[in-house]
This record gives structure tokens, C-alpha cells and sequence, in this order.
């Protein structure tokens, strides 16, 4: 089975500053993909970027790029030039290749960016 | 992408009393699942919801407690049955539209309150 680890319950930043959330996983899987997941104080979940297992370069959506590291198992989201609307929990995701689309996610991680 | 509803957007209910929840989608969709998320926490798998036959339950979900019903490929229900006040939580729905692995939308959910 795999786990999902969020080690950050709660961060904080600065409007226009950048912050980095940390995700951890545990997987005996090769082959799987990762997401970022916002889910804003309105409750729609959204997803903010995903990264496929196999590619060596870090996906980047915009403000949001992530730092994969498949030896380590680490999956970090970086958001730059934070902004008002980037306050919401951020849950790390994991999915194994032909799972049929099932996620497990991790505990989540509540952001507030501050003006 | 994909515009999904959920009924009721929220309900406070009575302990033994049973609430269906409905998810509508605009368009087809070949997968559905449905989330739990109790207060403060990350979203666990209930079921996956299949077109034309009984769900797939994870494990600790039973079909007498959540029956699901999936008539058609835009629409789906979750029943909770026999509530008791450890089932306040958003039940939350979600659907594969396309062929990327692993990219869910979600409805913006449902709160539901036992008391």
C-alpha cells in the first residue's frame, strides 16, 4: 500500500514571497504519477500540477513548480510571488500506473498567504 | 473539464436517519468516485461508482452503509444510511474526463451534520 506524508499541518507567507511545501511518499511502485491538489475555503478542489514518475524534469505550472525526487521519494510544491488567492489546503496526491485513477492523498497542508 | 453539482450542498440529520446524496456532471464521464473528508482531515476513498453494476468499496466502506447508484454516465448517488454523529463529514464527489491519468474534478461537496 502506499502512504502520503505532509509533514507541514499549517505554513504561512508574505504576499509575493515563495514557499515551499514538502511531500513525502512511500511507494514499491516504478511506475506512478504525483498531484497537487488546492482546495480553496470555497471547497472545490482543483488541481494545481501533476508529474509523471518517468520524467526527470520537474513539471512547472505557471507560479507553480515542484521538486521531484524519485531516490528520495520527496515531491515538493514551490509557489512563487504568493498570492491572496493561493490560501487554501494543499494536498500532496499519489496514484499508481493503471490504478484506475484511484488517488490517495496525504493529510494535507493549510496555507495562508498574508498580506 | 467538467461542471459538477452536488445536492444538498449541506443538511443536519438525525441519528438512524439515512440522506442520499446526488452528483450531477454536464457531460459523460467514464469514472466517478466518491470521497469522504470528515473536519480537518484529507479525503479517503469510499467507492468508485460504476455504470451499469454495484460500486467498488474500499476497504472499511460496506454497501449496506453507503449504497451507490449510478444510472446513467452523467449522474450518481451516495446514500448514507443509519447516520450516527461519526458520520458528519463533506462527502465529496469526483470524475475522470480525460485520458490523463490521475486529473479528477470535484464537486464542491456536501456537509453533512449528525446530530
Amino acid at each position: 500500500a502506499q502512504t502520503v506524508t505532509q509533514s507541514q499541518p499549517e505554513m504561512s507567507v508574505q504576499e509575493a514571497e515563495t514557499v515551499t511545501l514538502s511531500c513525502t511518499y512511500d511507494t514499491s511502485e516504478n511506475n506512478y504519477y504525483l498531484f497537487w491538489y488546492k482546495q480553496p475555503p470555497s471547497r472545490q478542489m482543483i488541481l494545481v500540477i501533476r508529474q509523471e514518475a518517468y520524467k526527470q524534469q520537474n513539471a512547472t505550472e505557471n507560479r507553480f513548480s515542484v521538486n521531484f525526487q524519485k531516490a528520495a521519494k520527496s515531491f515538493s510544491l514551490k509557489i512563487s510571488d504568493s498570492q491572496l488567492g493561493d490560501t487554501a489546503m494543499y494536498f500532496c496526491a499519489f496514484m499508481r500506473r493503471n490504478a484506475g485513477n484511484m488517488l490517495t492523498f496525504g493529510g494535507g497542508t493549510r496555507l495562508m498567504v498574508k498580506p | 473539464s467538467a461542471v459538477i453539482s452536488q445536492k444538498p450542498s449541506r443538511d443536519i440529520c438525525q441519528r438512524g436517519t439515512s440522506l442520499t446524496i446526488q452528483c450531477q456532471v454536464d457531460s459523460q464521464v467514464t469514472m466517478m468516485f466518491w470521497y469522504r473528508q470528515q473536519p480537518g482531515q484529507s479525503l479517503t476513498l469510499i467507492a468508485t461508482a460504476n455504470q451499469g453494476s454495484e460500486a467498488t468499496y474500499e476497504s472499511g466502506f460496506v454497501i449496506d452503509k453507503f449504497p451507490i447508484s449510478r444510472p446513467n454516465l452523467t449522474f450518481s448517488t451516495l446514500t448514507v444510511s443509519n447516520m450516527s454523529p461519526e458520520d458528519s463529514s463533506i462527502y465529496l464527489c469526483s470524475v475522470v474526463v480525460s485520458g490523463l491519468p490521475g486529473e479528477q474534478y470535484f464537486g464542491p461537496g456536501t456537509r453533512l451534520t449528525v446530530t
